[in-house]
């Protein structure tokens, strides 16, 4: 079975800490993903990775960095977390179902980390 | 841009349709639909592509308007498992090579007895 492990579950910190967010896939998947997940305003992509070393902003990356140092993991960095960072934070990771180009693949979630900025 | 769904939120009996609509202002190549229930992680339903291809599960049905960016989902029949929040995924043309799947506020759908 597919699995996309989030390491913590539920996180408390304060304002102004540097936070970790890891992501780890088992299924060789090239593409990975980090979304926040907020009441009233859906899934929005924050960065994406398609490669080792490689990434992309989202349509929120402002607050946020990511590291991808293997294919298998891939980490959200909160430099200095602020209250309006408190989210449900999900990780995803894709294959492409063809060859490179344009082409997709159902994208697989994490069950998510809620972190709390106090 | 995130895509525009509609309903927001819609409440069923068992036994009743149901039709979840996505649309986008992008030129598309794709359109994922996925299910959240409460507590737990998105789970995928079905792809479909510009040209017609589809896949997904066998009991999903959906359609994808490429001249009108726009799709729906049909929930037929529906069941008490259906309930949950279903979110529409767009992949624009012409991405460069690289996945990106931008998510619209989803649907909230609660099927009752």
């Amino acid at each position: 079975d597919v699995k996309v492990t989030q390491s913590s579950r539920y996180l408390v910190k304060r304002t102004g800490e540097k936070v970790f967010l890891e992501c780890v896939q088992d299924m060789d998947h090239e593409n990975m993903f980090w979304y926040r997940q907020d009441p009233g305003l859906g899934l929005r992509l924050i960065y994406f990775s398609y490669d080792v070393k490689m990434k992309e902003k989202g349509d929120i990356p402002e607050g946020y960095s990511v590291s991808r140092e293997k294919k298998e993991r891939f980490s959200l960095i909160l430099e200095s977390a602020s209250t309006n960072q408190t989210s449900m934070y999900l990780c995803a990771s894709s294959f492409f179902w063809g060859g490179r180009g344009q082409d997709t693949g159902e994208l697989f979630f994490g069950e998510g980390s809620r972190l709390t900025v106090l | 841009q995130q895509p525009v769904q509609s309903p927001q939120a819609v409440i069923l009996r068992e036994g009743e349709d149901a039709v979840i609509n996505c649309s986008s202002s992008k030129a598309l190549y794709s359109v994922h639909w996925y299910r959240q229930k409460h507590g737990e992680a998105p789970v995928f339903l079905m792809i479909l592509l510009k040209g017609g291809e589809q896949k997904g599960h066998e009991k999903i049905s959906a359609s994808f308007n490429e001249k009108k960016q726009q799709s729906s989902l049909y929930l037929t029949a529906s069941q008490l498992s259906y309930s949950g929040t279903y979110f529409c995924g767009t992949e624009p043309r012409n991405s460069g090579g690289y996945q990106k799947v931008t998510f619209g506020i989803g649907t909230k759908l609660q099927v009752i007895p």
